[in-house]
């Protein structure tokens, strides 16, 4: 069965670059989730789209910005980058928008500033 | 929003013994309770979910009981065996209006199985 794929798996930047992170998810799923975990850190919520709108907003920077596009495909964009960016960044897809919905995690961004 | 707190933050356990990890809610509205593992560096498995109209599940060595009262749910893992060992991870999701599905993690506990 097809499973969520996150591109690119690794991304090494300096500090205040850019960085843009890819997320396909499980064909016919309508909503995306990202999460952050940093090194020995459980996940946490940054944004969600359901149907290409946003959907719900987390504690993500302002620095970051993210989007879903028509063929539901979602992108993390990230500037200014800081040392404490550096974490790994997972994309979860589900269908439909409730919390009910199992949510599927793809094999995650790990994403190192220099 | 939801506050989960999981118990306890490592665990060992000798091989084919069981192993019981415990996480409370805040969010009395909370009716979704799944539990992920994560291998180091991997991603978080779904490994077993519950829902709030039952009190407990299973799936061979695993079962998640829930206590709505209580506002606590726990997972068993019987006979355990080494591949167990990873960081498990419950969660509760928050579903009330617009903000729809985001997870609430607990801190995760560190599961090691010795041989």
């Amino acid at each position: 069965a097809a499973g969520v794929i996150q591109s690119p798996r690794h991304l090494i930047k300096e500090k205040r670059e850019t960085a843009t992170l890819k997320c396909y998810p499980i064909p016919r799923h309508d909503t995306v989730y990202w999460y952050q975990q940093g090194p020995g850190q459980d996940p946490q919520f940054l944004i969600s789209f359901y149907e290409k709108m946003q959907s719900d907003k987390g504690s993500i920077p302002d620095r970051f910005s993210a989007q879903q596009f028509s063929d539901y495909h979602s992108e993390l964009n990230m500037s200014s980058l800081e040392l404490g960016d550096s974490a790994l960044y997972f994309c979860a897809s589900s269908y439909g928008t409730s919390g009910r919905n199992e949510q599927f995690f793809g094999p995650g961004t790990r994403l190192t500033v220099l | 929003g939801e506050n989960v707190e999981q118990h306890p933050s490592t665990l060992s356990v000798q091989e084919g013994d069981s192993a019981v990890i415990k996480c409370t809610y805040s969010d009395s509205a909370s009716n979704y309770f799944p539990w992920y593992k994560q291998e180091l560096g991997k991603r978080p498995q779904l490994i077993i979910d519950i829902r709030s109209n039952v009190g407990e599940k299973k799936d061979q060595r695993i079962a998640v009981t829930l206590n709505k009262t209580a506002k606590h749910f726990s997972l068993h893992i019987t006979e355990t065996q080494p591949e167990d060992s990873a960081v498990y991870f419950c969660a509760a999701p928050l579903d009330r209006g617009s903000t729809l599905g985001r997870l609430y993690f607990g801190r995760g506990t560190q599961l090691t199985v010795w041989p």
